[in-house]
């Protein structure tokens, strides 16, 4: 069955340092995508990612999607108070629904 | 309404009694899923509608649970004889058309079992 892993599980940074996330799949994707869950609140879609090696940015967010489709990224530039949260890839691999990875949960000291 | 709606927002129940959540989904929404999260975990997928084929049921934990969905509105969820690994918060989705279209969340409602 699919294989989804999200690493780290857990990160602390200082405000104002670089945060990355990695979401791998033990199989080729069809698209992937990236939610935010703010503590105590529920999941919102940040963006979806399609085309093999495809980057998008939203602000201080940079999304890469892998050229072999497996693999993809979430990384923050200067880290603010308020990406506190869990970050989530969600892959579509095809079946009916998507596939949730476990989450990093994100701290960030002001 | 604007975003996918969720009752109870919180429910507290002894063990052995049934429950019902439910869910309204964003109006249009084809597609709506049904998710578990127990507290620090991810999302344990549950079940998945979509328009009028046969739901997706392979997340459903145990017999205890099933779902309903009436055509393309309101759909329920429920716990049958209720056991305290079942606290969670149950989140419920929609989406345009299902499969890999973005998800709207509801805020979820949070079940205690004592």
């Amino acid at each position: 069955g699919q294989q989804v892993m999200q690493i780290p599980q857990y990160q602390h940074v200082q405000e104002g340092e670089d945060f990355t996330t990695y979401c791998n799949s033990s199989t080729t994707l069809s698209n992937i995508q990236w939610y935010k869950q703010r503590p105590g609140g529920h999941p919102v879609f940040l963006i979806q990612l399609v085309k093999s090696g495809e980057v998008k940015k939203q602000k201080r967010l940079t999304f890469q999607f892998g050229e072999a489709k497996k693999n993809s990224s979430l990384h923050i530039t200067a880290t603010q108070t308020t990406d506190v949260g869990t970050y989530f890839c969600a892959l579509d691999t095809g079946r009916r629904a998507l596939t949730f990875g476990s989450g990093t949960r994100l701290q960030v000291q002001p | 309404g604007a975003g996918v709606s969720q009752s109870p927002s919180n429910k507290v129940t002894e063990k052995g009694k049934d429950v019902e959540l439910r869910c309204d989904p964003i109006s249009g929404h084809t597609a709506l899923y049904w998710y578990r999260q127990r507290l620090g975990q991810g999302l344990e997928f549950l079940i998945y509608f979509q328009g009028n084929s046969a739901p997706d049921k392979s997340g459903l934990p145990s017999d205890r649970f099933s779902a309903e969905r009436t055509g393309e509105s309101v759909s329920t969820l429920t716990i049958q004889r209720t056991q305290q690994e079942d606290s969670a918060v149950y989140l419920c989705a929609s989406s345009n058309r299902g499969g890999n279209q973005p998800q709207h969340f509801g805020d979820g409602t949070r079940l205690s079992i004592l």
